[in-house]
Formats: C-alpha cells, structure tokens, sequence
C-alpha cells in the first residue's frame, strides 16, 4: 500500500487549503479501513485532524478545535480522499500527512507535504 | 481528549548502548475489547513517521528485533537493545483506544552521543 500526497504548499491567509491522497494497493472504500490527516508543526508536535471511512456509508470525524473549518473528502472514482481546511492563518503552518487506520492504529503514512500560509 | 507525556524529550545515547523512552496517558488505554492500543512511531530526518510497534508489543514487520514495547494501563515504554547510527531520530507515541480522536506524545529526540 503506498499513499501519494498533491497539493500547493503556499498559501494565503484566509483562504483554504486543500490537500489530495491518492491510494494504491488498497480501496477508499475498504470496510476495515479508515483514512486519516495528521499534521506536524513545532508549536503543537503531531496533530491528528481528522478522517473518513465507508462502513455501508459514508462517515467522517474530526478534531474538535477544527470542526468549524474542516472537510475530509473521498472520492471512490479516483480512489482517493481530500482535506480542505478553510480560513487558514499562520497557526496552519505545518507538515500535512495522509495515513491509513487498518483499525485503531496508523500503518501507512503519505510522504507529507509542507504547507505554509502566508501572504 | 487523552494527554499523552513522553519523557526524556531529548535522549543522547552512545551506540551500542540501550535506549528507554517513557509515555504515560492521562487516562486508561485499555478498550472495552480489552486490547490497548498504544503505537510507537519512528520519524527520521525529512521521512514520514513510521510505525515501529502497535497495541503496546507487537513490532511490525520490518522493524528491526532491537525495538521493543511494553505497559499497561496508563505508563507505557519503548526499549533500544542496542542503538545504532540509523535509530537517530524522534520518537512519538500514540493512543487510538480513545476513538475518534487519537492523540500524540510531545516526541523524544533520540541523538548519538
């Protein structure tokens, strides 16, 4: 299983960050499997921000201090999912990953994409 | 949400010699399932963390024999037999019995001395 993380690693203040990562070796829709974003950043160390996963439907979590902002995406045509994080500022700087959950664990991780936001 | 504290957050160790790295929750891990699932995780410079143990003992596949963990309840413990050059690194727990939301340790920078 090998996840591949896209995405600009630029952006402004204000606007919304949106990150992709695509799955091979495995299926988005995978009932065992939940898909997770995770993010690193000197002030607040590893962060888990949140997920998705497919059980006879479509489920999301997410972190508290981000339910206002955040948006976990799959897309089963591309096997892949999405992050979008809206009203970025300076605090969302950090290093973005994309991991899989085979079931109370992190297993498989993205290459991590750096995301700064500034103007 | 469940505190993880990990300690040492630096740990210069000389090679060949054995490392310890402590994590404690501010709450039980043990799920209703009865397992307890505690995760170390590796990240060496500029790569990805990578998870070296999973439900408090059981290494993954690829992860060397020297790499050891152990706990219960709420104080939990990865072990280096024997550091070597290429376990340079940060060291982070992580508990997913607490669902949805996982939580981190601060991370323990092991250095060769």
């Amino acid at each position: 299983v090998q996840l591949q993380q896209s995405g600009p690693g630029l952006v402004k203040p204000s606007q919304t960050l949106s990150l992709t990562c695509a799955i091979s070796g495995d299926s988005v829709s995978n009932i065992d499997i939940a898909w997770n974003w995770i993010r690193l950043s000197p002030s607040r160390g590893l962060e888990w921000l949140g997920r998705t996963y497919y059980r006879s439907k479509w489920y999301n979590d997410y972190a508290v201090s981000l339910k206002s902002r955040i948006t976990v995406t799959p897309d089963t045509s591309k096997n892949q999912f999405s992050l979008q994080l809206n009203s970025v500022t300076p605090e969302d700087t950090a290093v973005y990953f994309c991991a899989r959950d085979p079931g109370h664990s992190l297993d498989v991780w993205g290459q991590g994409t750096t995301v700064t936001v500034s103007s | 949400d469940v505190v993880m504290t990990q300690s040492p957050l630096s740990l210069p160790v000389n090679l060949g010699q054995p490392a310890s790295i402590s994590c404690r929750s501010s709450q039980s891990l043990v799920h209703r399932d009865g397992n307890t699932y505690l995760s170390w995780f590796q990240q060496r410079p500029g790569q990805s963390p990578r998870r070296l143990i999973y439900r408090v003992s059981d290494r993954d596949s690829g992860a060397p024999d020297r790499f050891s963990g152990s706990g219960s309840g709420t104080d939990f413990t990865l072990k280096i037999s024997r550091v070597e050059a290429e376990d340079v690194g940060l060291y982070y727990c992580m508990q997913s019995t607490h669902w949805p939301h996982y939580t981190f340790g601060q991370g323990t920078r092991l250095e060769i001395k």
